[in-house]
């Protein structure tokens, strides 16, 4: 079964233009992240983000965690062509003996048109 | 050095036969896990494997599919009597060790169809 929930389920921007993806999930995490996939270079980790933080940043990536309302959005400033992708959120729960397990939501597909 | 690596990239096959993918994971990591993946959603967790034993097998949908890892790196999908149902992308990952905060490293996937 998947946990989270990406919307929107696509989104289409211009080059230049920031991206933002939001993530909601059912149960008490451990981490969350958050994962690109294209056909080129398969499925790639973006950035995980523990419970206990709040906001976390690379490079041209910007992730918040809301723990209250079991959310998280990825923000992706001044967006390129070769940001064109499916992103996943995808969690690990919090139970010590199932923390290695990934949960991944359904993705959003992104397109940055030139 | 080499990323996580799985054998065929595409595999065809009839509805009722067998199959095996394979995974080569990082050298070094002792965790390794199977996910699947349809068409439109994200990966499900299949099984994950703390060196050579599976640690939880709980994502396998049901008896006809079942993983092996002999010497704690290679792993193999094996998938009996294959349905149409089972056409997927096949991810095989890999980790450091099964802890929370240690990254996966997916590799490319098996697209397996059933015809």
């Amino acid at each position: 079964s998947q946990q989270g929930e990406e919307d929107p389920q696509a989104l289409s921007i211009q080059e230049g233009e920031n991206a933002t993806m939001n993530c909601s999930y059912k149960t008490s995490i451990n981490n969350l992240q958050w994962y690109r996939q294209n056909s080129g270079r398969g499925l790639v980790h973006l950035i995980l983000i523990r419970s206990n933080e709040r906001e976390k940043h690379s490079g041209r990536l910007r992730v918040t965690l809301d723990t209250s309302k079991k959310s998280s959005s990825l923000l992706i400033t001044a967006s390129r062509a070769a940001d064109t992708a499916s992103y996943f959120c995808a969690t690990r729960i919090n139970s010590g003996g199932s923390n290695y397990k990934l949960t991944f939501g359904k993705g959003t597909l992104l397109t940055v048109n030139p | 050095g080499a990323g996580v690596s799985q054998t065929p990239s595409n595999k065809v096959t009839e509805k009722g036969k067998y199959v095996e993918l394979r995974c080569d994971p990082i050298s070094g990591h002792t965790a390794l896990y199977w996910y699947r993946q349809s068409l439109g959603q994200g990966p499900e967790f299949l099984i994950y494997f703390q060196g050579t034993g599976a640690a939880d097998d709980s994502g396998l949908p049901n008896d006809r599919f079942f993983a092996v890892r002999p010497e704690g790196s290679v792993s193999t999908l094996k998938i009996q009597r294959t349905e149409r149902g089972d056409s997927a992308v096949y991810l095989c990952a890999s980790s450091l060790a099964g802890s929370g905060y240690n990254e996966q490293f997916f590799g490319p996937g098996t697209r397996l169809t059933v015809l």
